[in-house]
C-alpha cells in the first residue's frame, strides 16, 4: 500500500523560530503534494500545495520544499507564531486514482 | 457561505444500534468522501464518491455503508456499530480530477460506541 511517512509526530518551537515538518513518499505517481492545517475542534483545511515539477513554493510565512530525487517534501513555517499551533498533515494525490494518501500528522506547539 | 455540514457533531451510542451521520455540501462538488481520524493514525478514508450514484471503498470500509442519491448529500451509515468505531469522523468534498487535492472538510462528528 502506498504510504506517506510524516515526521516528527509532535514539535515544540519558540515564537519567532522556524518550524519544519518532513514527509517522505514511496511511489512516484503523484500529481500534487498538499499540506493541511487543523485547529482543535475543526476539520482540516488546505494550507498550501505543490506540484512535483516545482522545487519550492512560498505563501507568506509558509514554504513547501520538494526534493523529487529523494522523494521528500517539507513544510517550513518562518517566524512561527502561537496562532500557528495546530496539527499539520501532508498528503500526496495519486495520479491514476486521484486519491489522497495522508501522513499521520504533526502536532505543532508554538511557545510564546 | 460555502460549507460542508455534518450532523450530529457528537454522538454516544451503544453497540449494535444503527446510526446515520449526515453530510451536506453547498458547493456543487462532485466528489465527496468520509474519513476517520484516530490519534497517531492520521486521516483514513472510509468511502468516497466521484458523483451521484457512484461510490467506492477507501482504506477502511468495513462496518460502514454510504449512499449518494443527491449531489449535495453523502450520509455515512453504521448498521451495527462496535466500540472500535469510536472515532472522529470527517466528511469532505471537492472538485473532480486533480483538483481533488483541495478538499473542504466538515467540522467533524465525534462518535463514541460503548
Amino acid at each position: 500500500q502506498q504510504q506517506v511517512k510524516q515526521s516528527p509526530q509532535s514539535l515544540i518551537v519558540q515564537k519567532g523560530g522556524i518550524s519544519i515538518i518532513n514527509c517522505a513518499y514511496e511511489n512516484t505517481a503523484f500529481d500534487y503534494f498538499p499540506w493541511y492545517q487543523q485547529f482543535p475542534g475543526k476539520g482540516p483545511a488546505l494550507l498550501i500545495a505543490i506540484r512535483p515539477d516545482v522545487s519550492e513554493k512560498k505563501e507568506g510565512r509558509f514554504t513547501i520544499s520538494f526534493n523529487k530525487s529523494a522523494k521528500q517534501f517539507s513544510l517550513h513555517i518562518m517566524d512561527s507564531q502561537p496562532g500557528d499551533s495546530a496539527t499539520y498533515f501532508c498528503a500526496a494525490l495519486g495520479t491514476s486514482n486521484y486519491q489522497l494518501i495522508w501522513g499521520a500528522g504533526t502536532k505543532l506547539i508554538i511557545k510564546p | 457561505e460555502a460549507q460542508v455540514t455534518q450532523n450530529p457533531r457528537y454522538l454516544i451510542t451503544v453497540t449494535g444500534k444503527k446510526l446515520t451521520v449526515t453530510c451536506s455540501q453547498n458547493m456543487n462538488h462532485e466528489y465527496m468522501s468520509w474519513y476517520r481520524q484516530d490519534p497517531g493514525l492520521g486521516l483514513r478514508q472510509i468511502y468516497y464518491s466521484m458523483n451521484v450514484e457512484v461510490t467506492d471503498k477507501g482504506d477502511v470500509p468495513e462496518g460502514y455503508k454510504v449512499s449518494r442519491k443527491e449531489k449535495r448529500n453523502f450520509p455515512l451509515i453504521l448498521e451495527s456499530p462496535s466500540p472500535n468505531q469510536t472515532s472522529l469522523y470527517f466528511c469532505a468534498s471537492g472538485s473532480p480530477g486533480q483538483a481533488i487535492y483541495e478538499q473542504y472538510f466538515g467540522p467533524g462528528t465525534r462518535l463514541t460506541v460503548t
